[in-house]
């Protein structure tokens, strides 16, 4: 199994409407991250939440780590076209050893939104 | 300041012949990871490279291996190409501090072997 796993694997939502995307990990985690790509491209940094209740929000990205269900969520508000992508969630384990420079990912969550 | 640069961004190469990736990292950063990206697989970690030296290796073969300058460039090797090494390959820059600090991704190669 994945040590991480995101859910849904795909959405497809109407412009305007709210939707959100989940990841859990199979171990503890000492920093999430979440990520947007656009097909063939590379990373782009949403936000890192590294303690357990962290909720961080940007423009209407909305992100949450509950550390004891070792799970994080993120929630988009009045969905745009811009935010089709693929999201991503990877994890940093403790630092140190073989965690150097180590992010875990999830498989990606495919978003469309329809105009 | 300026983001983390791949060159080059597209590579068509033949089955057997080997290849240099090249990544530079954003000023004052000294640690690069590099990732392997693949439908099947997901992104892959493959190693990490901190003031010159590996502190972090993935499960990757011997082909593939990797080197990092005094000026924080990193440059990574796939030698005897295979069908299966068709990919995007992403690298990550970073403080390389202890604690999380963020990892900023570049554009990435994007790799296809004949």
């Amino acid at each position: 199994s994945q040590e991480l796993e995101q859910s849904p694997q795909s959405l497809i939502v109407q412009e305007g409407k709210n939707l959100t995307i989940n990841c859990t990990s199979s171990k503890t985690l000492y920093g999430l991250y979440w990520y947007k790509q656009k097909y063939g491209e590379g990373l782009i940094f949403l936000m890192m939440l590294q303690k357990g209740g962290e909720e961080k929000s940007h423009e209407k990205i909305t992100a949450k780590l509950d550390e004891k269900k070792q799970q994080s969520s993120l929630h988009i508000t009045a969905s745009q076209p811009s935010h089709a992508g693929i999201y991503l969630c990877g994890a940093a384990r403790r630092a140190g050893g073989t965690s150097y420079g180590k992010l875990t990912f999830g498989q990606g969550t495919i978003l469309t939104v329809h105009p | 300041k300026a983001g983390v640069t791949q060159t080059p961004r597209y590579l068509i190469k033949t089955r057997g012949q080997q290849v240099t990736l090249s990544c530079s990292p954003i000023s004052g950063h000294r640690s690069v990871s590099w990732y392997q990206q693949t439908p099947g697989q997901g992104l892959q970690f493959l190693f990490e490279y901190f003031s010159e030296t590996q502190r972090n290796k993935g499960n990757f073969p011997g082909r593939f291996s990797g080197r990092q300058f005094s000026n924080s460039r990193s440059e990574m090797n796939v030698s005897t190409l295979e069908l299966g090494d068709s990919a995007l390959y992403l690298c990550a820059s970073s403080t390389g501090q202890e604690t999380n600090y963020g990892y900023t991704f570049g554009s990435g190669t994007r790799l296809t072997v004949v």
